[in-house]
């Protein structure tokens, strides 16, 4: 059953990188890491999906290390708007996703 | 811009009442899920569909919770009786699913639900 920890919560201030760690040591050798952003009464929002090395697109950058059993989430220069929480996501199951409870960013002025 | 819609948006009601929400995932997506969302809990699958059959309802109340898809574009959750308990945010989702390990998911604006 592969589950992710993650940090609670975290504060950053306007304009810095955010870089937000997800382990997930018993993640089975098909499956992807899965990003989600979920803003108050609101859904969660699919950020970024990875396999391996590094992937990035108009938002956010996903590093993988090679053993991955953990990933890194990168916010570049965060601004109000990013103050959301955060859920690391990996399969339990034929494409289950277990959300936990995530990691709330504060973006502090 | 192809969207999830669920109905109806909030919902009050008192214990021991039927409660259906609906969901209508986006055209052309064979997977749905259902998830509750409370403060204490976080957020939780209770069901998911692949191609209208249902996979997993593992995580949903058996004896009053029922999931449903009686068609591609309809999916329902029906709770009978409703108890305070069940207050929480029902989501729904939908996704492709193409490709093994693809766990783009695309969430409604969820169903708020009271029950007193």
């Amino acid at each position: 059953l592969a589950k992710t920890t993650q940090p609670i919560s975290m504060d950053s201030y306007e304009g810095q990188e955010v870089n937000i760690t997800c382990s997930h040591n018993n993640i089975a050798t098909n499956d992807y890491i899965t990003w989600y952003q979920q803003f108050p009464s609101q859904g969660p929002r699919f950020i970024i999906q990875g396999y391996k090395t590094k992937v990035t697109n108009e938002v956010a950058s996903l590093f993988i290390p090679a053993d991955r059993k953990s990933s890194t989430l990168s916010l570049p220069r965060v601004s109000l708007s990013d103050t959301a929480v955060y859920y690391c996501l990996v399969p339990t199951g034929a494409n289950n996703l277990f959300f936990g409870t995530g990691t709330r960013l504060t973006v502090i002025p | 811009d192809a969207r999830v819609t669920q109905t109806p948006r909030d919902k009050v009601t008192e214990m021991g009442q039927e409660v259906t929400m609906r969901c209508q995932p986006i055209l052309g997506h064979n997977t749905v899920f259902w998830y509750r969302q409370t403060m204490m809990q976080g957020l939780e699958l209770l069901a998911y569909f692949r191609n209208r059959a249902p996979l997993d309802d593992s995580g949903m109340p058996k004896d009053r919770f029922s999931a449903e898809m009686p068609d591609a574009t309809l999916a329902t959750l029906k709770i009978q009786p409703s108890e305070p308990r069940d207050s929480a945010v029902y989501f729904c989702a939908s996704g492709q699913q193409a490709v093994k390990g693809d766990n783009e998911q695309f969430f409604g604006p969820g169903t708020r639900l009271t029950v007193l």
